[in-house]
C-alpha cells in the first residue's frame, strides 16, 4: 500500500517549457487535491477533483489545467512553464470517515524549479 | 484577512517540556473543521489531530491535543513530552463548510519549531 505517489520527484525547465506531474492513490479516495508550497507561503491551493469526472479551481489555477483520468490518477499541467511557477508541488487525496473527520494523505512532493 | 494566522514563525523548546503552538481561524460558517499537520525536512506532510466545530471535547492523539477555543477562533496545538524528533514545521489548515464527501484546506504559514535536547 503505496498511499499517495507523485512523478517526478524533481524537475527543471526553461521558461515556455511544458510538463505534467503524475499523482495516483491505492486508497480508493474519491477526491484528490493538488497545492503548492512556496517559502513562508504555507500550501495553496492549485485544483481539486471532489470525485471522478469533476474538477474545480482552486485559490490559485492561473498557468495549470488538471485531469482526473481515473479514480486512481489525478494530473497537474503547466503548459508554459514560469519561473512563478518555482514551487513543491504536493497531491493529496481524501476520503469521508465514520467521524466526519476528511484527513488529507499527501504524497511526497514535487520539487519544480522554473529557470 | 487571513483564515488561518500562525503568529510564531519560531518556536524553541527543550526536550520532555510541553510546548503550545498558536492558531487563529477566520470563519463566518457554523461547520468547520480544523486540522494540524507535520512536516518535517524530509518536506513529507504527516497528519496529527482534527477538531470538529461541533465536537464538544477537544481532540487528543497520544501526546497531541489541540486546545479549541471557539469563542475566541483558535485551535492551539499543545505538544507534550517534546521529543528531538519533534523538530519540525507545523501547519494548521481548515476546512470550511458543511461535510460534503471532500474538503478543501487552507493553510496558514507555519511555525517551525526546534527541539533541544
Amino acid at each position: 500500500n503505496a498511499g499517495v505517489t507523485q512523478t517526478p520527484k524533481f524537475q527543471v525547465l526553461k521558461t515556455g517549457q511544458s510538463m505534467t506531474l503524475q499523482c495516483a492513490q491505492d486508497m480508493n479516495h474519491n477526491s484528490m487535491y493538488w497545492y503548492r508550497q512556496d517559502p513562508g507561503m504555507g500550501l495553496r491551493l492549485i485544483y481539486y477533483s471532489a470525485s471522478e469526472g469533476t474538477t474545480d479551481k482552486g485559490e490559485v489555477p492561473n498557468g495549470y489545467n488538471v485531469s482526473r483520468l481515473n479514480k486512481r490518477e489525478f494530473s497537474l499541467r503547466l503548459e508554459s512553464a514560469a519561473p512563478s511557477q518555482t514551487s513543491v508541488y504536493f497531491c493529496a487525496s481524501s476520503e469521508a470517515r465514520a467521524s466526519g473527520t476528511y484527513e488529507q494523505y499527501f504524497g511526497p512532493g514535487t520539487r519544480l524549479t522554473v529557470t | 484577512a487571513q483564515k488561518i494566522t500562525q503568529t510564531q514563525p519560531g518556536m524553541f523548546v527543550q526536550e520532555k517540556e510541553a510546548v503550545t503552538l498558536d492558531c487563529t481561524y477566520d470563519t463566518s460558517d457554523p461547520s468547520y473543521g480544523l486540522f494540524w499537520y507535520k512536516q518535517p525536512s524530509s518536506g513529507e506532510m504527516i497528519f496529527l489531530i482534527y477538531q470538529g466545530s461541533y465536537d464538544q471535547q477537544n481532540a487528543t492523539e497520544g501526546r497531541y491535543s489541540l486546545n479549541f477555543q471557539k469563542a475566541r477562533k483558535s485551535a492551539n496545538l499543545v505538544i507534550s513530552a517534546s521529543q528531538l524528533g519533534d523538530s519540525a514545521m507545523y501547519f494548521c489548515a481548515m476546512r470550511e463548510g458543511r461535510d460534503s464527501g471532500y474538503s478543501t484546506l487552507t493553510f496558514g504559514k507555519g511555525t517551525m519549531l526546534l527541539v533541544s535536547p
